[in-house]
């Protein structure tokens, strides 16, 4: 079954630090996702992608955050300036279809660590 | 971005019973609906969408209530394996584009042998 692949599965950095998070979405999908979950907290979206531009973003993805595909596989998730409130499990998702009635497949995460 | 609400449980249930958990939404604009499962520490696995006329799968039936606003998952038959937390999630599709989903907390199931 095609997969999400997200790396690195965990990165400590600290406060202030830039971080990149790498995701490789399912090969033939159109849509592209980012969320973030605080421990014991929901699953929040951040923003949606497609065809190589922001189609919606939350609240939460301010300008410290920006997103790039910047070659046909990988789909990047940029902090800027990290704060310990960053600390999250970042999931990437993607899918064929825009969201009606279809789900996503999601990346098994990158657990950020910002100390 | 509206809210999605479910009760966190736990539910502790026994092998072999059925067990029903809602989730509301309060944006009565939302147009798709979603049940997600999440085991800890890992990503959500999408278990169902939920149709207008409701929809089963194997031991699983969700069912979706447009006037009350809130949708259902009810699974018959529960094994260890499903224990997990259920993710109801809710979509607005305003049409411009990839909305994102709405999730709620999640409700946390005990399967107990």
């Amino acid at each position: 079954e095609p997969e999400v692949t997200q790396t690195p599965s965990h990165q400590v950095t600290q406060m202030g630090q830039e971080v990149i998070l790498r995701c490789v979405p399912i090969s033939n999908h159109l849509y592209f996702y980012w969320y973030r979950q605080i421990l014991g907290q929901k699953v929040e979206f951040l923003v949606s992608f497609y065809n190589n531009e922001i189609s919606e973003k939350s609240e939460i993805f301010d300008d410290q955050f920006s997103v790039e595909r910047p070659d046909g596989s990988n789909f990047t998730l940029k902090i800027r300036s990290t704060k310990l409130e960053d600390s999250a499990m970042y999931f990437c998702a993607s899918s064929y279809y825009d969201s009606p009635n279809y789900g996503y497949t999601f990346g098994s995460g990158t657990r950020l660590t910002v100390v | 971005r509206k809210e999605v609400e479910q009760d966190p449980g736990p539910f502790n249930v026994p092998e072999g019973a059925t067990v029903a958990f809602n989730c509301t939404y309060s944006n009565s604009a939302s147009q798709s609906f979603f049940w997600y499962r999440q085991d800890c520490r890992k990503e959500p696995k999408l278990l169902m969408s939920v149709y207008s006329s409701g929809n089963e799968d194997g031991r699983f039936t969700a069912q979706l209530n447009r006037a009350s606003q809130y949708i259902s998952l009810l699974i018959r038959d529960s094994k260890l394996s499903d224990s997990a937390t259920y993710l109801c999630a809710v979509n607005l599709y305003s049409g411009g584009g990839a909305d994102g989903l709405t999730f709620g907390k999640g409700t946390h199931l005990i399967i107990q042998p």
